[in-house]
């Protein structure tokens, strides 16, 4: 049982460029998440998604992307990079209301844009 | 904006001794979840505690355990007989359904546990 699932662990990029990060689950959970982590700032929500072809935003969505065209996947994209995106990026997963409402969460990637 | 609120920055706490983090939210959400995650330095985020709204008695998980007063809107973490792999930092988050079961986090307290 792999958990969650994220890929790249570590990356740089430079100004302008675009990438994906890759979140995938194995666990059937509807709900997924992904959030950055900034010094002092704790975790905030980017976009999340309630179950796959549904999505919405988060706190902090300008700049990125999201799709859910399956239950398992769910990308990040970085349209154009800036360095204000330099940040550690965590996806998180779980179920909905009821007795599992423990969100799993990946090793998180670290970014850094020049 | 984030309506979670964890006063202090950073703590320290000698071993076998008890520590308390403190942790205040504000949502006008009835049915809500709320959560203490640790994280050490790998960066790995490890659920520690949680605790349903509707429950009124509070959730206890071995050395870890919390003191809920929903009126007050207030969350906090006790650590008895820490250890020094209790160093870390800790985040209270809570969860309502409105933002699809997504976590809303403080910015978190540092613990520094010293022999």
């Amino acid at each position: 049982n792999a958990g969650v699932t994220q890929t790249p662990k570590f990356q740089v990029l430079k100004t302008g460029q675009s990438m994906t990060l890759q979140c995938a689950q194995d666990m059937n959970h509807e709900y997924m998440s992904w959030y950055r982590q900034d010094p002092g700032m704790g975790l905030r929500l980017i976009h999340y998604s309630v179950g796959a072809g549904i999505t919405d935003q988060g706190e902090v969505p300008n700049g990125y992307n999201v799709s859910r065209s399956t239950t398992e996947d769910f990308p990040l994209r970085l349209l154009s990079a800036a360095p204000s995106q330099t940040s550690v990026y965590f996806c998180a997963s779980s179920y909905g209301a009821g007795m599992n409402t423990e969100a799993f969460f990946g090793q998180g990637t670290r970014l850094t844009v020049v | 904006a984030q309506t979670v609120t964890q006063s202090q920055p950073e703590m320290s706490v000698q071993e076998a001794e008890t520590v308390t983090l403190s942790c205040t939210y504000d949502t006008s959400e009835s049915d809500y979840y709320l959560f203490w995650y640790k994280q050490p330095p790998s960066r790995q985020m490890i659920l520690v505690i949680r605790q349903e709204a509707y429950k009124q008695q509070n959730a206890t998980e071995n050395r870890f355990s919390v003191n809920f007063q929903k009126a007050a809107k207030s969350f906090s973490l006790k650590i008895s007989d820490s250890q020094l792999g209790d160093a870390a930092m800790y985040f209270c988050a809570y969860r309502v359904f409105h933002s699809g079961y997504a976590l809303n986090f403080g910015k978190g307290t540092s613990l520094l546990v010293t022999p």
